[in-house]
């Protein structure tokens, strides 16, 4: 079936650096995608989103980059601090064909980040 | 930004036993709400669809019987664990979906069956 997942499981950064979470997709009907943060033993945060009509969009600190070409979103965390230790998970929603998205997500495996201080 | 409060954050029961978790919307009205669950290292697994003033809607392999899902009004959801056993400890997370479309996730609770 369809799914989304990530190339790399754990990323080690030092603080300071910038920082690339990648996620393949396989859903070319997909519209719209999440990335969310979870901290251990916590819900997943929202980060940013961005959907399928645009290439990239900004944050604060974070970016998101969409290339429907070859299936490819990519968080950058600009400047990574301590505090961006956690699991990212990227998401993806797909609209009927000439329906309305219902927000039904289809989640990714998740990345381990770990920003050392 | 949205708020979604879970209840409780954690709770242990015994074997047989029902335990109800309870989702709310603080700040905005949720048409939908979504139940997961969360095994240790692993990504989310969408369990249900909670739809206000409707029956839920599971996904393939939950046993509607087994979590049961209440809709009751625009801010709450409730899930309920019937005869829990061993297998069903795991992390339970909601989320609720906002006008958006985005999907803002409860704190999840953490169930511990002996």
């Amino acid at each position: 079936g369809e799914s989304v997942g990530l190339h790399l499981p754990t990323l080690s950064v030092q603080e300071g650096d910038n920082s690339i979470i990648n996620c393949a997709y396989s859903n070319s009907a997909s519209d719209y995608f999440i990335w969310y943060k979870q901290e251990s033993g916590k819900g997943p945060q929202f980060i940013i989103d961005i959907r399928s009509n645009m290439d990239k969009r900004q944050g604060q600190r974070v970016t998101v980059l969409l290339n429907k070409t070859v299936k490819h979103l990519s968080l950058q965390i600009a400047a990574t601090q301590p505090g961006d230790s956690a699991v990212y998970f990227c998401a993806e929603n797909m609209v009927p064909a000439g329906g309305t998205s219902y927000g039904k997500l289809t989640f990714g495996q998740g990345t381990i980040l770990t920003v050392h201080p | 930004g949205a708020v979604v409060s879970q209840h409780p954050s954690r709770v242990i029961c015994k074997s047989g036993t029902s335990v109800k978790i309870e989702c709310r919307s603080l700040d905005f009205q949720a048409t939908t709400m979504f139940w997961y669950r969360q095994f240790p290292k692993q990504s989310l697994m969408l369990m249900a669809t909670s739809n206000e003033g409707s029956k839920a809607t599971y996904e393939q392999g939950v046993e509607k019987d087994k979590f049961l899902i209440n809709h009751a009004s625009l801010t709450l959801s409730t899930l309920t664990v019937t005869s829990a056993h061993p297998e069903d400890s795991s992390f339970y997370i909601c989320s609720a979906l906002s006008r958006a479309n985005i999907q803002y996730f409860g704190a999840g609770t953490r169930l511990s069956v002996l």
